[in-house]
This record gives C-alpha cells, sequence and structure tokens, in this order.
C-alpha cells in the first residue's frame, strides 16, 4: 500500500459525460501528479500541483481540468467525454521535488 | 529537452537467471534523480529503486540494483535471482527540479515489459 487513495477504482460512463476522479495523498506529501494510461501504453503526464498550486502541465485536453484542495486533495475533471477518454489514470503524490513519487491504484475509465 | 528511451519494448529471462534492463535519458542537467517503477498486472505503479545523480554509488535494494554510468547518461537496472514474481512491466523515470520555477518534472520511458519463465 503506497498511502495514496484514488477513488473511484472503476468508472463506467457513456460518451459526453462528465466525471470526477479524487485523489488523496500521503500523508504529509505537498504534491501531486497526475497521468494517464492508456491500454499496454506508457505514462502520459497530465498536471502537477504542489501545495494547492499547479505547477507544470503536459499534455492535458481543454476538456479536462483539475485542482488540489487546501487539505491537499486533488480531483481531476473530465468532461465530454470521449472513447478515447478510456484509460487508467494514476495520481501520484510525493514530499517535494526532491523525493520519489508514489502512486495510486489508479481509476480505470471506460467511456461507453 | 529531457528524454528517456528504453530501447528493449520485451524481455524474458529463465528464473533464477540474471536479467538486465537497459534505460538512457538526455539531459543537460548535473542534478537530477533517476528511479526505476515495476508495473505489475495489477496495474499497480511500484517504485523498485531511486538513484540520485550526485552520488556516485550505484544504488540497491535488495535483488534489484542499478549501474548508472553519468558520462554515458545510462541507468540499467539488474534483476538478480529472477522470480515469477518480477514478471511485469519496468519503467524509467527521470526527475528534476526547474529551480525557476519551483516546477518538478518526471520524464518516463516507455517501459520494457519482462517475462520471467518457470
Amino acid at each position: 500500500d503506497s498511502g495514496v487513495t484514488q477513488t473511484p477504482k472503476h468508472l463506467i460512463t457513456a460518451t459526453g459525460q462528465r466525471v470526477t476522479l479524487r485523489c488523496s495523498p500521503r500523508s504529509g506529501d505537498l504534491s501531486v501528479y497526475w497521468y494517464q494510461q492508456s491500454l499496454d501504453q506508457g505514462l502520459q503526464f497530465l498536471i502537477q500541483y504542489y501545495n494547492g498550486e499547479e505547477r507544470a502541465k503536459g499534455n492535458i485536453l481543454e476538456r479536462f481540468s483539475a485542482q488540489q484542495f487546501p487539505d491537499l486533495h486533488s480531483e481531476l475533471n473530465l468532461s465530454s467525454l470521449e472513447l478515447g477518454d478510456s484509460a487508467l489514470y494514476f495520481c501520484a503524490s510525493s514530499l517535494t521535488g526532491y523525493t520519489e513519487a508514489f502512486f495510486g491504484q489508479g481509476t480505470r475509465l471506460t467511456v461507453v | 529537452a529531457q528524454t528517456v528511451t528504453q530501447s528493449q519494448p520485451e524481455m524474458s529471462v529463465q528464473e533464477a537467471e540474471t536479467v538486465t534492463l537497459s534505460c538512457t535519458y538526455d539531459t543537460s542537467e548535473s542534478n537530477y534523480y533517476l528511479f526505476w517503477y515495476k508495473q505489475p498486472p495489477s496495474r499497480q505503479m511500484i517504485l523498485v529503486i531511486r538513484q540520485e545523480a550526485y552520488k556516485q554509488q550505484n544504488a540497491t535494494e535488495n535483488r534489484f540494483s542499478v549501474n548508472f554510468q553519468k558520462a554515458a547518461k545510462s541507468f540499467s537496472l539488474k534483476i538478480s535471482d529472477s522470480q515469477l514474481g518480477d514478471t511485469a512491466m519496468y519503467f524509467c523515470a527521470f526527475m528534476k527540479t526547474l529551480k525557476s520555477s519551483g516546477t518538478y518534472k518526471y520524464i518516463f520511458g516507455t517501459g520494457t515489459r519482462l517475462k520471467v519463465l518457470a
């Protein structure tokens, strides 16, 4: 158990819908990262927050948005969902940028 | 731009044997961190080992060790006494901090799928 909690574990939704993925980082970790992993693909970096502030942005679509709240949990919002958005979405957290990131178990999103 | 290259998409090894997974990276930075993550069929991402670039000594974690060649920008993972549970996708990752913005950047390679054969 990495200490990073992601909910829900599985999500099935229809095209055009909007979903919210939630991440609770390890206790004390200030940095949260979101990644997308499509089937048999590598990890695509989406966005990173540090202590509530956005710090880095990767290949995140305009239909996607995220935030980190004062209690340091983070949410990734995906809207106008398309079939191609089906993937495993990982959240990871680290204490600072100089420490390793620990990953949650991921949320498996299926868009039908 | 920083890149991470894993040139071996798939590998296999007999149980109890030793296998080495390759990773090369490209950066102009002198201070950075390197990691190997393991992703078994459960799809959980598990940290295997880390290496700080300023340390010359190669990191070791039980049966896992790295061969870090800073000048060559190479960071290979050696798995000794391979076990069936080592079957997984292995990702090499590079991390650096941009001091000007305080931004941290992780870059992952495309992964090597390792199969341990009984």
